[in-house]
């Protein structure tokens, strides 16, 4: 099993729909977890992060379900400006002291009016 | 608002040479890091550092080297660059927090240098 792993799309949804991505870990001992967002020919920037109660962002919401060891991003209401790849990150102990940020590969969001 | 920044956007760069990144943040970050992203690979992490003059290696070590001399900057060496170099390189830093080795604060990436080696 990849250590974290995502539908790489193309989602291609119309302006105002509800949109889901879902992407699932590996490391049943994962501790921290984020949603991504990278334009293309960008840097990624921290959309947000998750928390186990499950958070909401204005028009965003991610949920962590820790017993499928799956998160979630929703996006409501999408804006053309939403267009962007999304990047599911969890962190992983290797070996060492510390743990290390995995970032999966991204699914691609394309927004049409 | 935190802000990395890299020394340079784009860098084109001929087989053999050695090349430099460098990378500044002003938070005070104990965590810094470098990765390279490539179509269809996502994300590699190459190198990174916990503190001043530590280094740890990534996934993707090989025909890389680091330094840290200094908490806010982060270097990468190729030290004779290839053409299968070429990509994106991303540095990002973060907190770290005491204690909870298992927790890792948020990354924050610079904008990236996109080097060609020809």
């Amino acid at each position: 099993r990849k250590e974290v792993e995502q539908d790489p799309g193309p989602f291609n949804v119309p302006e105002g729909a509800t949109v889901a991505f879902n992407c699932t870990y590996s490391n049943s001992a994962s501790q921290s977890f984020f949603w991504y967002r990278q334009d293309c020919r960008k840097e990624p920037k921290l959309l947000m992060s998750v928390y186990s109660s499950g958070n909401e962002d204005g028009r965003f919401t991610a949920q962590l379900n820790r017993a499928s060891q799956y998160i979630s991003l929703l996006i409501r209401d999408s804006k053309l400006s939403d267009s962007a790849t999304y990047l599911c990150v969890v962190n992983m102990k290797n070996g060492g002291s510390q743990g290390n940020l995995i970032f999966g590969k991204g699914t691609k969001l394309s927004v049409k009016p | 608002d935190v802000k990395v920044t890299q020394s340079s956007r784009y860098l084109v760069k001929r087989t053999g040479e050695k090349v430099f990144l460098e990378c500044v943040q002003d938070m005070d970050h104990e965590n810094m890091f470098w990765y390279r992203q490539d179509p269809g690979l996502g994300l590699r992490l190459i190198y990174f550092s916990y503190d001043v003059k530590m280094k740890e290696k990534g996934d993707i070590p090989e025909g890389y080297s680091v330094s840290r001399e200094k908490k806010e900057r982060f270097s990468l060496i190729l030290e004779s660059a290839s053409t299968n170099q070429t990509s994106m390189y991303l540095c990002a830093s973060s907190f770290r927090r005491q204690g909870q080795i298992l927790y890792l604060y948020e990354q924050y990436f610079g904008p990236g240098t996109r080097l060609t080696v020809t």
